[in-house]
């Protein structure tokens, strides 16, 4: 039972335009969520996050975004850049109980292209 | 560098073997935790630590499997009589208490035969 469902296995984007990744969960107990980005044979860099009292949160060429009532959120970039080419983990926690751990969905694989 | 550090980065070893990884936290940071990733998967969660004191060990950590972390500084977790199954990337990450980002480290990458 997969509570982060990152649907698309792959995007690929031109560079210079907007990628968007989405996420969708399904424990309604998650309050904060987080994107994380991973290139091959490292660890996962941690991108952006927001907490559930808000529906939008950026920083710099990233914005998240988070729609409760559908249990969805999205990654925007703009604009992509062949650097940002890497696996893009979504990732949901409940810290209201505590520290609890990250539940993360499979991944989706970026490609900016030239 | 005050980032995660992960020792050693590849373990290749034969099945049956028993294997150990280390992990150092950021300093301040009292929370650890140990994930594992295969191929096409997100991380998933197998135990996580306060300061010293282990909180929480995923149904993926058989018996095989402990983890500990005395005074609460590095973290270490061992693989007793490893199987196939076991190759994955194991990966830690800590944070602060009551902080809800995770920091990941490198990974250790293990590789049974």
């Amino acid at each position: 039972d997969q509570q982060v469902k990152q649907n698309s296995p792959s995007l690929s984007v031109q560079e210079g335009r907007i990628s968007i990744l989405n996420c969708d969960y399904t424990n309604s107990m998650f309050d904060y969520f987080l994107w994380y980005k991973k290139y091959p044979a490292e660890g996962p860099t941690f991108l952006i996050s927001i907490s559930s009292i808000k529906d939008k949160n950026e920083d710099g060429r990233f914005t998240v975004f988070l729609n409760k009532s559908a249990k969805h959120l999205s990654l925007h970039i703009v604009p992509s850049q062949p650097g940002d080419s890497a696996v893009y983990f979504c990732a949901a926690t409940i810290t209201y109980s505590g520290n609890t751990p990250l539940v993360f969905g499979k991944g989706t694989r970026l490609s900016v292209i030239a | 560098d005050t980032g995660v550090s992960q020792n050693p980065r590849h373990k290749i070893t034969k099945r049956g073997q028993n294997v150990t990884f280390r992990c150092d936290p950021i300093s301040e940071h009292n929370r650890l935790y140990w994930y594992r990733q295969t191929l096409g998967q997100g991380p998933e969660f197998l135990t996580y630590f306060q300061n010293e004191a282990q909180l929480e060990k995923s149904r993926l950590l058989s018996d095989r499997f402990s983890a500990e972390r005395p005074k609460g500084s590095f973290s270490t977790l061992e693989i007793q009589r490893t199987e196939q199954g076991d190759s994955a990337m194991y990966l830690c990450a800590s944070s602060l208490k009551r902080q809800d980002t995770q920091y990941f480290g490198p990974g250790t990458r293990l590789t049974v035969l």
